[in-house]
Formats: C-alpha cells, structure tokens, sequence
C-alpha cells in the first residue's frame, strides 16, 4: 500500500525543546513538502524539497529546518527559535513539475507548553 | 496578502442537495487549481483539479468551474450526501516545477439528514 506517513500521531514538548517530526512516502514521488494548519487558517508552506539533498524555504521557514538525504524521507525539526510552535503539521508529496496534485499524510499535532 | 480566498467559513445544506463552495484568487499566474477535503486531526485528501486551459472539469457527484475573468472557482457537490461534511480547502499553483501550492482558509461544510 502506497501511502506518506507520519509519526507520531500526537507529541508534546516542552519549551526551549527541538523536536524532530517524521515523514515518510513510498510513492516514489520527488517531490515533498511540509505545512503547518491553525485553527481557522489555511494550510502554510514552511518547506519544500524536489529533489534529494536539495530542500527550498517555503512561507514561513523561520524556526525550523529540515533534511533530505533520502528520496523517501523528509524529517521537520522544530526548534527553540520558533515563536509558535503549538500547530497541526502536515507532510505531503507530489511527481515533480505542474499539474501534480500532492498527496498528504496524517498529520502530527505538536503541542509545546 | 490572502492570494486565495475562501470568505464562507462554513456552509450548511441539506442531505440531497446541492453544496457549492466558492474560492477567488488574486493571482492571474495561476494555472492549476484544487479541492481537498479535509476531516478533523487527518490529512487532506485530493478531491478534483482543473487547469487554466478548461473552464469545468467534473468527477462523479462534483464539478469545479473556472471563470478565470472573474478569478474565482467553484465546487459543485451534487447530491451531498452527510459523508460530504468536512472543511473543504481550495488551493492553486502558479505552474512552474516547484509545485508549490497556495491554500485558502477552508470552509467547513455540514450536510444535513
């Protein structure tokens, strides 16, 4: 079954904590993508890979970074520097190039206190 | 600066009929447009796409209409059904290979028995 995942599920941190959320897809696709969701808004872009070791800042990159090392995984770390951290992330890949819907995964809600 | 809108946050319609959510945009770049369905703690699921060339594209129970004079966008759920409810997101991609995809808001559509 062909499908992203995302784990864990739920995490909670403390603040002044990295944290690092999972993503991975055997889709084979290219591409992937990291989004953050808050109550009421739209899905934000934080970061974007098309290709392996090459990864693009998206909207609202500050506070967080990422790896791609490997096609079928693209880890989100969280770190202390972001202002808000408390969200629903999302991960999602997609073929490269236009007219490609992305697929998504289930998401982790991160909550820091 | 909202390039995608969605102004209803929500939509109520009754089991049977039919359910029209609508998303404008600001961004005359853009060629590609989707709707995802979206169900609380999951991720979004691709429901239909249409590209700047066509101005309908249908799907079983839903149809998207373009109207890129206006920049604005439609999706038609007919007969909705209450597996329909869910927030419903629009999103839109200026082409390109990125793949990057700019979401609205979301409206939350409830389908009544």
């Amino acid at each position: 079954d062909g499908g992203i995942t995302q784990s864990p599920k739920y995490l909670f941190r403390k603040e002044g904590q990295n944290v690092t959320l999972s993503c991975e897809q055997n889709l084979n696709h290219d591409a992937m993508y990291w989004y953050r969701q808050d109550p009421g808004q739209g899905l934000r872009l934080i970061y974007y890979s098309q290709i392996v070791n090459d990864f693009q800042k998206g909207d609202i990159a500050e506070g967080y970074s990422v790896s791609r090392e490997k096609k079928e995984s693209f880890p989100l770390t969280v770190t202390s520097a972001q202002k808000n951290p408390t969200a629903f992330y999302l991960c999602a890949s997609s073929k490269t190039g236009p007219f490609y819907e992305q697929y998504f995964g289930p998401g982790t809600r991160l909550t820091v206190t | 600066d909202q390039q995608v809108k969605q102004n209803s946050p929500s939509l109520s319609v009754q089991e049977g009929r039919i359910s029209i959510l609508n998303c404008d945009y600001t961004n005359s770049m853009f060629d590609y447009f989707l709707w995802y369905k979206k169900y609380p703690a999951e991720g979004p699921t691709f429901l239909i796409s249409i590209s700047s060339i066509k101005d309908k594209n249908e799907d079983g129970r839903f149809t998207v209409f373009l109207n890129k004079s206006a920049k604005h966008l439609s999706l038609h759920i007919v007969p909705s059904q209450p597996g329909d409810s869910a927030v419903y997101f629009c999103a839109a991609s200026a082409g390109g290979n990125t793949g990057k995809l700019i979401f609205g808001q979301g409206t939350t559509l409830q389908v009544k028995p």
